[in-house]
């Protein structure tokens, strides 16, 4: 049982490029959440799912975009990547009964 | 919305002594849960303790604790018996209504000293 696994662990994009965070977890959780956390802050939520098909916008959202085509994974993608996108970005899963989430190790991603 | 709020952006303790870090928060909502998340230098996200709105018994977990006023809106974290493996920074989190979002306070960085 890995729990939430995100890859890769670090990344540097240049301005204007476009990549996919993943995440995936192995619990069986309906609810999946992004989150960013910039520097000397709290998470701040992104985007999130209630389940496979089902996905809504967080806190912020602007440059961004997800999908969830199935329970185990919810890929993450920004397009047109800006500096105001330098941060940490982590997934964080739950079941419908608990409300306890389980956070990945998190994604370091810097925009230069 | 739901705000959180930490007010203690850094505090340090000695070893073994306790420690108590702040947290308010605002919200409507009647029926809500909240919690304290661990985040070390490796960044992963531990959660420590939480509480739910409607227990008045506060909620404890070995050396953590909290003192839980739902009136006055606060939730503080008692570490005691402060160790090393305690250094690190400490979010505050509301989690409300039925959607389990969670909204975090800016955090706590705690050092503990030798």
């Amino acid at each position: 049982n890995a729990g939430v696994t995100q890859t890769p662990k670090f990344r540097i994009l240049k301005i204007g490029q476009s990549m996919t965070l993943q995440c995936t977890q192995d619990m069986n959780h309906n609810y999946m959440y992004w989150y960013r956390q910039d520097p000397g802050m709290g998470l701040k939520l992104i985007y999130y799912s209630v389940g496979a098909g089902i996905t809504d916008k967080g806190e912020v959202p602007n440059g961004y975009n997800v999908s969830r085509s199935t329970t185990e994974d919810f890929p993450l993608r920004l397009e047109l990547a800006a500096p105001s996108q330098t941060s940490v970005y982590f997934c964080a899963s739950n079941s419908d009964r608990v409300y306890e989430q389980y956070f990945g190790p998190g994604t370091r991603l810097t925009v230069t | 919305a739901q705000t959180v709020t930490q007010s203690q952006p850094e505090m340090s303790v000695q070893e073994a002594e306790t420690v108590t870090l702040s947290c308010t928060y605002d919200t409507s909502e009647s029926n809500y849960y909240l919690f304290w998340y661990k985040q070390p230098p490796s960044r992963q996200m531990i959660l420590v303790i939480r509480q739910e709105a409607y227990k008045q018994q506060n909620a404890t977990e070995n050396r953590f604790s909290v003192n839980f006023q739902k009136a006055a809106k606060s939730f503080s974290l008692k570490i005691s018996d402060s160790q090393l493996g305690d250094t690190a920074m400490y979010f505050c989190a509301f989690m409300g209504g039925s959607n389990y979002k969670l909204t975090f306070g800016k955090g706590t960085l705690l050092t503990v000293n030798p």
